[in-house]
């Protein structure tokens, strides 16, 4: 069964730490893997990572994925109150051919950055 | 602009009701998706439509009944929900079949089923 696995569950650090958020999973066809941040409604897009070893970054967010081992990771430098969220990735591939692709998330990660 | 428009934003219904829940894009995208999400869980994919067709039913009750009218658009008819669907719903787009694209998410639609 496809499956995509965060950890950990919930996590609380003080303001200016580092912190590295990990998702893993076990999809047939793998495509790509979506990082999103979800606060209080829409999950908002960070990155896209489709090829391993690759370093996506923006600001103090970055993200690289590990096809060999499957999975990803997402890390924040020098974190913020603001960015007190749920982190959720998402893997995507298709089920039949000629048919869109499915995007399954996994369980999140509850962030709590505190002064 | 990558924005994806739902509406309303909160909704209120009883379970003979009849609603329906919008969302709008004007991006281009050819896939949009319906995910379900409750209390602190993560999406749970219901629909998707590929080129104004439905590709992806993912078991969905019949009292959902997804519409999508043209490129732009997707429906959610709802009619003789349970409170059990109460739960915030998300629309998305993505540009095409989407299987290297990003997947954008609008506001949702809170529903509460009374």
């Amino acid at each position: 069964e496809d499956k995509v696995v965060q950890s950990p569950l919930s996590l609380v650090v003080h303001e200016g730490d580092t912190v590295t958020l990990n998702c893993s999973y076990e999809v047939t066809n793998f495509r790509s893997l979506l990082w999103y941040k979800q606060e209080k409604k829409a999950p908002t897009f960070l990155f896209m990572l489709t090829s391993s070893g690759i370093e996506k970054k923006s600001g103090r967010l970055s993200s690289i994925l590990d096809k060999k081992e499957l999975f990803s990771i997402l890390n924040i430098t020098a974190t913020q109150t603001g960015d007190s969220a749920i982190y959720l990735c998402a893997v995507r591939y298709p089920i039949n051919t000629g048919t869109a692709s499915k995007l399954t998330f996994g369980t999140g990660t509850r962030l709590q950055v505190t002064l | 602009d990558t924005e994806v428009t739902q509406t309303p934003k909160h909704l209120v219904m009883g379970m003979t009701n009849k609603k329906s829940l919008k969302c709008e894009q004007h991006m281009g995208h050819r896939a949009m998706y319906w995910y379900k999400q409750k209390a602190k869980k993560p999406p749970e994919l219901m629909f998707v439509y590929s080129y104004e067709k439905l590709s992806i039913n993912e078991s969905v009750p019949s009292r959902f009944s997804p519409e999508c009218p043209n490129s732009s658009l997707l429906n959610l008819h709802l009619h003789a929900l349970q409170p059990e669907d109460s739960a915030l719903y998300l629309c998305a787009s993505s540009p095409d079949r989407g299987l290297n694209t990003e997947a954008f998410f609008g506001q949702g639609t809170r529903l509460t089923v009374v």
